[in-house]
């Protein structure tokens, strides 16, 4: 079993559309999650921190389920622009470093 | 301020070759990371660095080596470069307080 597994996907949806992903994580000692965003081909960047209150930034909602080792993104009216692979990352203690990134999932987004 | 910066960003090598990729950050970070990407497939982490001086090993290490002689620089080498070895690879830095990755361009790496 790895170690942070998402949907595999893809989602293909309309404009303006709901969408939600899945991560769960197997380390019960994991202190710090994320989700970041990669378009084709280029690298990945943070679109954000997931905490245990759960946060909101604009369209998007990230939630922190320790009970069930699972993390979620929401992404509310969707755009064009939004089409992108979404990667969650679980990061072990913090002094450890360790950081193991799930395999993504794709999103594309159509008119 | 660059960020953090990967060099070469293309390459080809013929099997058996060996090469040194180099990774710089500029933000003073702990931590820095080595990671690849084959295509369709998430970034599996190859060796990490908690520290001048210090390297750990991830999660697909074999074939790799590292060095981090100064806090800035994160080398990975490829001894003895294999078809296998055909991937993007990206470098990232953060600090030890905050969890967020910051990640160089990548190097696209072709091993004939």
């Amino acid at each position: 079993r790895k170690e942070v597994e998402q949907d595999p996907g893809p989602f293909n949806v309309p404009e303006g559309a709901t969408v939600a992903f899945n991560c769960t994580y197997s380390n019960s000692a994991s202190q710090s999650f994320f989700w970041y965003r990669q378009d084709c081909r280029k690298e990945p960047k943070l679109l954000m921190s997931v905490y245990s209150s759960g946060n909101e930034d604009g369209r998007f909602t990230a939630q922190l389920n320790r009970a069930s080792q699972y993390i979620s993104l929401l992404i509310r009216d969707s755009k064009l622009s939004d089409s992108a692979t979404y990667l969650c990352v679980v990061n072990e203690d913090t002094n450890a470093g360790k950081s193991t990134f799930g395999d993504g999932t794709t999103l594309t987004v159509k008119p | 301020n660059a960020g953090v910066t990967q060099t070469p960003k293309f390459r080809v090598l013929k099997t058996g070759q060996s090469m040194t990729l180099l990774c710089a950050q500029d933000m003073n970070h702990e931590y820095m990371y080595w990671y690849r990407q084959d295509p369709g497939m998430g970034l599996r982490l190859i060796h990490y660095s908690v520290g001048e001086g210090t390297t750990a090993k991830g999660e697909v290490p074999d074939g790799y080596n590292v060095s981090r002689l100064k806090k800035q620089n994160f080398l990975l080498g490829l001894e003895s470069a294999a078809p296998s070895q055909t991937s993007v690879y990206f470098c990232a830095s953060r600090s030890h307080t905050v969890g967020e990755q910051f990640f160089g361009p990548g190097t696209r790496l072709t091993v004939l």
